[in-house]
């Protein structure tokens, strides 16, 4: 069965720090999608990045970027200079290519602090 | 482009009262879901929908019901409220390829406290 663990339930870094959220998934398909999602304190739900399987090339997109290890099953998300606006709760999510559905992991709070 | 509402934005409701939670959305996309999210459990399937006419159940189904008779609508109906629904109460879409597969577009959410 699929499952997503965010082993870190909440993290405080000061301004300007680095900071890693891990995901760890579990999934008995070949074919897959990995996804992160951030809601802020104003509660909406954004969409970050998906990445299938097959391309296991890390991405970069400003000041994120996304580490993504088949070996280890992992899917992990770096903030590179952190900001207060980067507090917010983060989302790991899994899709398989059989199912219709959407497994989300259970949130990493993220505090950055001035 | 107004994306996915929903209706009402809270609501207070008495146990054993029913209520539907509305949701609508303008993007012509297949696939719509509706998750509740809860402290330290984050965010769980309830129901979903991969196109109009069909309906299935996600990891939490028991107390609610959902129909899809068209594209643009998914309504979440609880018959019987009871505390345990109190949550906030996401809807979602997803584009016509892929559906769950691509990016989820969240509505703003419901806040429903059942007393």
């Amino acid at each position: 069965a699929q499952k997503v663990t965010q082993a870190q339930t909440e993290i405080s870094v000061v301004e300007k720090e680095d900071v890693t959220l891990d995901c760890v998934y579990e999934t008995r398909d070949t074919t897959y999608y990995l996804f992160w999602y951030k809601q802020p304190p104003s509660g909406e739900l954004v969409f970050l990045i998906r990445r299938n399987s097959f391309d296991e090339q890390n991405e970069i997109s400003g000041r994120y970027s996304w580490n993504f290890q088949k070996s280890t099953s992992s899917f992990n998300f770096t903030i590179t200079a952190s900001q207060v606006v980067d507090s917010a709760v983060y989302f790991c999510a899994l899709s398989e290519a059989w199912d219709d559905k959407i497994i989300f992991g259970k949130g990493t709070r993220l505090h950055i602090l001035p | 482009t107004a994306g996915i509402t929903q209706a009402p934005t809270s609501q207070i409701l008495a146990a054993g009262r029913s209520m539907t939670l509305r949701c609508t959305q303008d993007m012509r996309h297949n696939a719509m879901y509706w998750y509740r999210q809860d402290l330290g459990l984050g965010l769980r399937l309830i129901h979903y929908s991969n196109t109009a006419g069909t309906t299935g159940k996600g990891e939490v189904p028991d107390g609610y019901s959902v129909s899809r008779a068209n594209t643009d609508d998914f309504p979440l109906t609880l018959a019987s409220a009871v505390p345990s629904q109190t949550s906030v109460y996401f809807c979602a879409s997803s584009g016509q390829a892929g559906g769950p597969h691509n990016e989820q577009f969240f509505g703003p959410g419901t806040r429903l406290t059942v007393l």
